[in-house]
């Protein structure tokens, strides 16, 4: 069985702040995809970043980096600088190879950048 | 630009009457079709899988006659909502893979807010 856990349910921050979400998943394959998605209040899931399980490299993208452990499957998300346009529902999801594609969501962290 | 484009957006209809949920894949064929569910302030639970040609394989505790789901072609799935009711009310998210995309992160449509009244 797969699961995924975001501890955090609500964060809220001040402009400018760092923001990490965090990310702890269970699975018991050894090639699986990690995911983050956002979720503004108009509802889409936008795509923020794909990882498989054998590229622990820490990515960094603009603002936002990641930081991939498996020795602790974990799988946070620091936003740098928070702007208010951050503010959303984040979402880490665990895909296994096995799964055709499907993916496990952990239950969301709401994340309010207050100006 | 979209690469999955679910419609309605919105719907509100009355209870037991049926609503009709397309999701289609623009720019790829998608072999397969999977439909979330989302209540407020709730995570995605995975409802259906659907493969082009077969029949949808429902989660545990997914009503099969219920949330009928059709994927006839690579590029379209569509969930039939029948005999809708009050607590059918959610946000449902269809997301799409094509053969060749394994590794790519999987595409999700805009979703379809239900109302039933």
């Amino acid at each position: 069985a797969q699961k995924v856990t975001q501890a955090q349910t609500e964060i809220s921050v001040v402009e400018k702040e760092d923001v990490t979400l965090d990310c702890v998943y269970e699975t018991r394959d050894t090639t699986y995809y990690l995911f983050w998605y956002k979720q503004p209040p108009s509802g889409e899931l936008v795509f923020l970043i794909r990882r498989n399980s054998f590229d622990e490299q820490n990515e960094i993208s603009g603002r936002y980096s990641w930081n991939f452990q498996k020795s602790t499957s974990s799988f946070n998300f620091t936003i740098t600088a928070s702007q208010v346009v951050d503010s959303a529902v984040y979402f880490c999801a665990l895909s296994s190879s096995g799964s055709a594609r499907q993916l496990t969501f952990g239950s969301g962290t709401q994340l309010t950048v207050l100006p | 630009g979209a690469v999955v484009s679910q419609h309605p957006s919105r719907v509100i209809c009355k209870s037991g009457t049926s609503v009709k949920i397309e999701c289609r894949s623009l720019d790829f064929q998608a072999t397969t079709m999977f439909w979330y569910r989302q209540f407020p302030k709730q995570s995605l639970m995975l409802m259906a899988t659907s493969n082009e040609g077969s029949k949808a394989t429902y989660e545990q505790g997914v009503e099969k006659d219920k949330f009928l789901i059709n994927h006839a072609s690579l590029t379209l799935s569509t969930l039939t909502v029948t005999s809708a009711h009050p607590e059918d009310s959610s946000f449902y998210i269809c997301s799409a893979s094509g053969p060749s995309s394994y590794n790519s992160p999987l595409h999700f449509g805009n979703g379809t807010r239900l109302t039933v009244t």
